[in-house]
């Protein structure tokens, strides 16, 4: 059981608007600005794509925004494209050095 | 362009020590970065596992935290995971990944990931 919780599986058209939610509690997501998101293609390395709830890394595409309300933190994938199909991961920091992730969505680009 | 791989055996058997080394190339493990791990059970979650800092204490998951070591050896530019006392439930996939720490830590770089076994 992970410590947050995640869709197994999330699915959108190419073009459309795909949105992942990420549910933790107030001693984690619910009580810092610091989640992240990852997304994992099968067999490649985890590739950041959204810190401190809605910073983008360099290189990754504005069609990737975060935000939270409260618990839930989302990931919002816009302008969906073939390559966008991967596993996506919510992490958050926990306090005391500890950090949780979410089980992982699935994301098929139909 | 920095690459993390990581190395050890792939299967162990229960009670036995997890060994795991984290090569570091295109950076120095002494630069202003954390190097982590983090490990992700077959068809499940990812979990974290710990992080160290070259001149730093390490600092571990509470759950694993009394099995786990983590530790640098800055003259060869890599660090290490153990964990000791294995049992099946330690079978995962084992990614090492260098952390990010401003106002909050994220992992920016990971390497390719090692599947450990456990099985007697």
């Amino acid at each position: 059981q992970s410590a947050l919780t995640q869709p197994p599986s999330a699915s959108g058209s190419p073009g459309q608007s795909v949105t992942i939610s990420c549910t933790g509690t107030s001693s984690d997501v619910g009580g810092y600005y610091y989640v992240s998101w990852y997304q994992k293609h099968p067999g490649k390395a985890p590739k950041i794509m959204i810190y401190e709830v809605n910073k983008r890394p360099s290189g990754v595409p504005d069609r990737f925004s975060g935000s939270k309300s409260g618990n839930t933190a989302s990931l919002t994938v816009s302008g969906l494209q073939a390559e966008d199909e991967a596993d996506y991961y919510c992490s958050s920091y926990a306090g005391s050095n500890n950090w949780v992730f979410g089980g992982g969505t699935k994301l098929t680009v139909l | 362009q920095l690459h993390l791989q990581e190395s050890g055996p792939g299967l162990l058997k229960p009670s036995e020590t997890l060994s795991l080394t984290c090569s570091i190339s295109g950076d120095s493990i002494s630069s202003d970065y954390h190097w982590g791990w983090v490990r992700q059970p077959p068809g499940k979650g990812l979990e974290w596992i710990g992080a160290i800092y070259y001149s730093g204490s390490p600092y571990y998951s509470p759950s694993l935290r009394s099995r786990v070591t983590i530790y640098v050896d800055t003259s060869k530019n890599h660090f290490s995971l153990e964990l000791s006392s294995v049992t099946a439930a330690d079978t995962a996939v084992y990614y090492c990944a260098r952390v990010y720490c401003s106002s909050s830590c994220y992992l920016d770089h990971w390497g390719q990931g090692t599947l450990v076994t456990v099985s007697s």
